[in-house]
């Protein structure tokens, strides 16, 4: 199947400061990835959809300016989480959409706000 | 809209014993189906994926599932499961007309030696 990379797999940071995620598709062109937010309890939680050359769609709840997500080109996305506290330590996952609907992962990332 | 349901959390079965993971789901269209499974610490990997044909559907690692449309349900299925089987199962659903999937909560699987 194709590869998804997703980097880093690990990141510490103080709160208020920002961090980046990327999320790459390696072996074909992804129009559309999604961002993921796993909490412990296992359920996966869909944050936005990331269309290359638009805005991404936001699902409800999800703050926008708190997770700015980027799809410049068809093998970046990019989920920026600004000012973060400690309650958006979680693991973060991202998928880039194949057809017909297939979705390939990235091997998360795990962020802690310390 | 769309949902899937997987109506248990957890899953424990002996090593060697067939094991059955179960999921329904609704679509308002026709539905595409998948089976992906997740370690832990990773991301998740697909397993396999109901389209269109045959309704016994075969994948990765052995496994297999059965779409069935009365039932509106996609039971994934092995039959012999591996202590290396043990992981979280998430089955998805996507309409032919809809952008995205969604997921169920997964069902976590443990396979005793």
């Amino acid at each position: 199947g194709a590869v998804v990379s997703q980097h880093p797999s690990r990141v510490i940071c103080k709160s208020g400061t920002s961090v980046k995620i990327e999320c790459r598709s390696l072996d074909f062109q992804a129009t559309t990835m999604f961002w993921y937010r796993q909490f412990p309890k296992q359920s996966l939680m869909l944050m936005a959809t990331s269309n290359e050359g638009s805005k991404a769609t936001y699902e409800q709840g999800v703050e926008k300016d708190k997770f700015l997500i980027n799809h410049a080109s068809l093998t970046l996305s990019t989920l920026t989480v600004t000012s973060a506290h400690p309650e958006d330590s979680s693991f973060y996952i991202c998928s880039a959409q194949g057809e017909p609907g297939e979705l390939f992962f990235g091997e998360g990332s795990r962020l802690t706000v310390l | 809209a769309q949902s899937v349901a997987q109506p248990e959390d957890q899953v424990n079965v002996a090593e060697g014993n067939p094991l059955t993971v179960k999921c329904t789901y609704s679509v308002s269209g026709n539905p595409y189906l998948f089976w992906y499974v997740q370690y832990p610490n990773r991301g998740l990997q697909f397993l396999l994926k109901y389209i269109t044909g045959d309704n016994l559907v075969k994948g990765s690692y052995g496994f297999e599932a059965e779409f069935n449309k009365s039932q509106t349900s996609f039971h994934l299925k092995k039959p012999s499961a591996l202590v290396s089987d043990s992981a979280l199962y998430f089955c998805a659903v996507k309409d032919t007309n809809a952008g995205k999937s969604t997921f169920g909560d997964g069902t976590t699987l443990t396979v005793k030696p």
